[in-house]
C-alpha cells in the first residue's frame, strides 16, 4: 500500500527552537514536497524536491529548510522557529507534471 | 503572475447536483486538478484534466477549457459525506499551485 509517513501529527514548541518534521514514503517517487495550510490561504508550496540532492524553494521558503539525502525521506526544518509558522503542513509525494499528490496526515505546529 | 480563484463556499441539497468553479491566471500549464480534503484529513486526489473536456470518474466530473481558463468539478447525486473543502489545482513547470479551496455544504 502506498504510504507517505509524516511525525509528529501535532507539535507545540516555542520560539527558537530548533525541530524537524520527518516524511518518508514507500512509493519511490521522486517528487517530493512540503506544503502549509492557513485558514483563508489554501495550500501553499515551500519546498520541493525534484530527486536526491535537488531541492528547489516553492512559493513561502522563508525561515525553513529541506534535505533530501535519500530518495524515501525529505525532512522539513525549522531552524529558529516563530509564531508565524504555526499552521498545518503537509508532505506530499507525487505531482510534477503529470502525476497525483499523494499527500501526509499532516502535522499540526503551533509556535509560541 | 499565477492565481486561482474559486468561491470560498457552496451550498447544495442532499441528492442534488453541484459545480464548484475554478478560473486560472496562468500560462503553460501541464493540467488542472482536482483534491477533496475532510475535516481533519489531508487532500486526497479527486480527478485531472490533461486535456479540454470532460473527465468522469464515477458521481465526480471535472471540466477544463484552457480556451477560457477555467475548469470546474461536478458532484452529482450529493451526499452528507460529500461535505468537504474542494481545491483545484494547476500542474506548471515543476510546481503545483492550489486555489484557496471551496468548502461546500450539504443540507439534508
Amino acid at each position: 500500500e502506498a504510504q507517505v509517513t509524516q511525525n509528529p501529527r501535532y507539535l507545540i514548541t516555542v520560539t527558537g527552537k530548533k525541530l524537524t518534521v520527518t516524511c518518508s514514503q514507500n512509493m519511490n517517487h521522486e517528487y517530493m514536497s512540503w506544503y502549509r495550510q492557513d485558514p483563508g490561504l489554501g495550500l501553499r508550496q515551500i519546498y520541493y524536491s525534484m530527486n536526491v540532492e535537488v531541492t528547489d524553494k516553492g512559493d513561502v521558503p522563508e525561515g525553513y529548510k529541506v534535505s533530501r539525502k535519500e530518495k524515501r525521506n525529505f525532512p522539513l526544518i525549522l531552524e529558529s522557529p516563530s509564531p508565524n509558522q504555526t499552521s498545518l503542513y503537509f508532505c506530499a509525494v507525487g505531482g510534477g507534471r503529470y502525476s497525483p499528490l499523494h499527500f501526509g496526515n499532516g502535522t499540526r505546529l503551533t509556535v509560541t | 503572475g499565477q492565481s486561482l480563484e474559486q468561491p470560498s463556499e457552496v451550498t447544495a441539497v442532499e441528492g442534488a447536483i453541484v459545480q464548484i468553479n475554478c478560473t486560472y491566471q496562468t500560462s503553460g500549464f501541464y493540467g488542472l486538478s482536482w483534491y477533496q480534503q475532510h475535516d481533519g484529513g489531508a487532500p486526497t486526489f479527486l480527478s485531472y484534466n490533461g486535456l479540454d473536456g470532460l473527465e468522469e470518474t464515477g458521481r465526480f466530473s471535472s471540466f477544463l477549457s484552457r480556451s477560457d481558463s477555467y475548469g470546474y468539478l461536478l458532484l452529482q447525486e450529493l451526499q452528507m459525506k460529500d461535505s468537504a473543502s474542494y481545491f483545484c489545482a494547476v500542474s506548471r513547470d515543476d510546481k503545483i499551485i492550489f486555489g484557496k479551496g471551496t468548502r461546500l455544504h450539504i443540507l439534508p
